[in-house]
């Protein structure tokens, strides 16, 4: 069974501040993605990673995908309220054929 | 609006019920997943549907059953409901048959309480 981990669990941080959320696993996937879930909606995808050591940028969020392709991190600078939200990676291929493996998840508040 | 949409929205029911869930999946996408998301297990994959035949099955109970329809939505079908059945559940949808490189679009939803 492959399995991701996200750490940290739950992250409170003041606005301006700025923060690493790291998504590991012992399999290696074809892929990996974010995505950011506000309450009461699903999961929204920020961004998809392929290449081992791929490094994507989206305004003050930064992606990087490791050289293996066994685990992914997602930085964001100077945070705003505004990214407040559970962030969540998911792998695809290798076993999970035709399905995402999702993270636990990564609670991020970001207080004014 | 995603273009998934996911019916109805909350669900309450007793146990031992049955309910189900439908999912519209977004234009043109032939792929619908299933997930079932809770507290304390995250988002666990149920089910895949392919353009009406079954892809892939995760840890899917017995109870529970699904399938895809020629006009492409889905349905999810829970029986015998026991209360730690009380999940979200998400429908998903992609262009993709095989592994989903490109990510999925989620509907909003359903919130399924039994009491």
């Amino acid at each position: 069974t492959q399995l991701l981990e996200q750490s940290p669990q739950f992250l409170s941080i003041q606005e301006g501040e700025n923060l690493t959320v790291y998504c590991n696993s012992s399999s290696v996937f074809s892929s990996l993605q974010w995505y950011r879930q506000e309450p009461g909606e699903g999961p929204v995808l920020l961004v998809t990673v392929v290449t081992g050591g791929e490094v994507k940028k989206l305004k003050r969020l930064t992606f990087q995908f490791g050289d293996a392709r066994k685990d992914s991190s997602l930085h964001i600078t100077a945070a705003q309220p505004g990214d407040t939200g559970l962030y969540l990676c998911a792998g695809a291929g290798g076993t999970s054929y035709g399905k995402l493996t999702f993270g636990q998840g990564t609670i991020l508040t970001v207080h004014p | 609006d995603s273009g998934v949409t996911q019916t109805p929205k909350h669900l309450i029911t007793a146990t031992g019920q049955r309910v189900t869930l439908r999912c519209s999946p977004r234009s043109g996408d032939l792929s619908v997943y299933w997930y079932q998301q809770s507290l304390d297990q995250g988002l666990q994959f149920l089910i895949q549907y392919y353009n009406g035949e079954e892809r892939a099955k995760g840890n899917i109970l017995e109870r529970f059953s699904a399938q895809q329809f020629p006009d492409l939505h889905s349905e999810l079908n829970l029986s015998s409901l026991e209360l730690g059945d009380s999940a979200l559940y998400f429908c998903a949808s992609s262009a993709e048959r095989g592994r989903p490189v490109y990510g999925y679009t989620f509907g909003s939803g359903t919130r399924l309480t039994v009491v």
